[in-house]
């Protein structure tokens, strides 16, 4: 597609359920990111793929949180067992590993809230 | 490890008066650097990015940024705010292109009649 597409672009969730929220990257990038934003917290990393390397997963903040892609394209986090703090927006970003620049593309965001 | 700070949350400012948001970072090694912004409802957008060369590097909307190593800044700047300037403002780090970037708190920049 012509951009990062995310979904779904709102969640809302209970206490204690899992959730999975998708990104779809830009066609031929092989970079994809998560980060996680929270009010007043600014943007939190949270894991990073690039290319077949094994992914960088330093921001994940409790194992309650993973991600995984496929194919090196659709990108899937999941929450198990969700907490109120994780009630935020979860945003993906992808870029050309190989071209250098740093410069990261986003989607518009998922919407997670925890009741 | 890189690190980025963003003095002031919240910026406001008179429409035409200057913009100044400020961003300091911290990286072992010469850094890339990058200011996003994020208007309301939107996703976060690259406004400029300085990575080598020229340490004045201009971005979209008339908005400028300037990398000075000696002091570890790279401050956001614009001569004359818009009404449609007022967004949120991110300022971003990496050490090279290929590993991740690592963002600052953000600044809501405020525009008022």
């Amino acid at each position: 597609g012509a951009g990062v597409s995310q979904s779904p672009s709102n969640k809302v969730t209970e206490k204690g359920k899992d959730v999975e929220l998708r990104c779809d990257p830009i066609s031929g990038h092989t970079a994809l990111y998560w980060y996680r934003q929270s009010l007043g917290q600014g943007l939190e990393f949270l894991i990073y793929f690039q290319g077949n390397s094994a992914p960088d997963k330093s921001g994940l903040p409790s194992d309650r949180f993973s991600a995984e892609r496929t194919g090196g394209s659709v990108s899937t986090l999941t929450i198990q067992r969700t907490q109120q703090e994780d009630s935020a927006v979860y945003l993906c970003a992808s870029s050309f590993q190989d071209r250098n620049t740093g410069e990261l593309f986003f989607g518009e965001g998922s919407r997670l809230t925890v009741l | 490890a890189q690190s980025v700070t963003q003095l002031g949350s919240h910026v406001s400012v008179s429409e035409g008066a200057l913009v100044l948001l400020r961003c300091n970072y911290s990286s072992s090694v010469p850094p890339y650097l990058f200011w996003y912004v994020q208007y309301p409802n939107q996703g976060l957008q690259l406004l400029l990015k300085y990575t080598t060369g020229a340490t004045l590097v201009k971005g979209i909307n008339g908005f400028e940024a300037e990398f000075k190593k000696s002091e570890t800044s790279f401050h956001l700047t614009k001569p004359s705010a818009h009404m449609s300037d007022a967004a949120e403002y991110f300022c971003a780090v990496t050490p090279t292109g290929f590993q991740k970037l690592v963002f600052g708190t953000g600044t809501r920049l405020l525009v008022s009649p």
